[in-house]
């Protein structure tokens, strides 16, 4: 079956940089959320999207911005990036059964 | 908000033992509780749900467990395999904190050979 595509899978950035996350939905599946888990951390919400609109916000920073994409694709961006943003970043998505997410394989992103 | 407790944070069993890992919530509007497993450098499994209408679900070896007016809820793994071995998470989802998972800490379940 099809799973969540996240890209890249591997981020190193320097302080001060951009970057920008991609997740790919599982099919027919509307709705995306953003998840970031710092080292030995339960994973903490960041923002989440429903047909292209923000549907919550969690404690994502106001460096961070996402959006929904017409093919529901999602896009996660970055910037003015801090060494504490060293996470991993999860994306999940759900269809018809609402509170059911299924987790991408996330993206490691490290800043120097 | 939501607030979840995960107990214990490490938990070492011999293979074929069993293994319980517990969660309390705060929001008694929650209704809906996943477990999710986690590998290392992977992203979080889903393994089996829960829904508050009702007290127990089992699949295989993994079962849970939901105590609505106690507000807490167990995942049940019996006949423990080596490769059982992974970070597992709690979750609720639901009521004042609708539309987003809150996560317990996450248990360090190690299976010994």
């Amino acid at each position: 079956a099809a799973g969540v595509i996240q890209s890249p899978r591997h981020l190193i950035k320097e302080k001060r940089e951009t970057a920008t996350l991609k997740c790919y939905p599982i099919p027919r599946h509307d709705t995306v959320y953003w998840y970031q888990q710092g080292p030995g951390q339960d994973p903490q919400f960041l923002i989440s999207f429903y047909e292209k609109m923000q549907s919550d916000k969690g404690s994502i920073p106001d460096r961070f911005s996402a959006q929904q994409f017409s093919d529901y694709h999602s896009e996660l961006n970055m910037s003015s990036l801090e060494l504490g943003d060293s996470a991993l970043y999860f994306c999940a998505t759900n269809g018809v059964r609402r509170e059911t997410q299924y987790f991408g394989p996330g993206t490691r992103l490290l800043v120097l | 908000g939501e607030n979840v407790e995960q107990h214990p944070s490490t938990l070492s069993v011999q293979e074929g033992d069993s293994a319980v890992i517990k969660c309390t919530y705060s929001d008694s509007a929650s209704n809906y509780f996943p477990w999710y497993k986690q590998e290392l450098g992977k992203g979080p499994q889903l393994i089996i749900d829960i829904r508050s209408n009702v007290g127990e679900k089992k699949d295989q070896r993994i079962a849970v467990t939901l105590n609505k007016t106690a507000k807490h809820f167990s995942l049940h793994i019996t006949e423990t395999q080596p490769e059982d071995s992974a970070v597992y998470f709690c979750a609720a989802f639901g009521g004042t904190s609708y539309g987003k998972l809150t996560f317990g800490q996450g248990t360090i379940l190690t299976v010994h050979p």
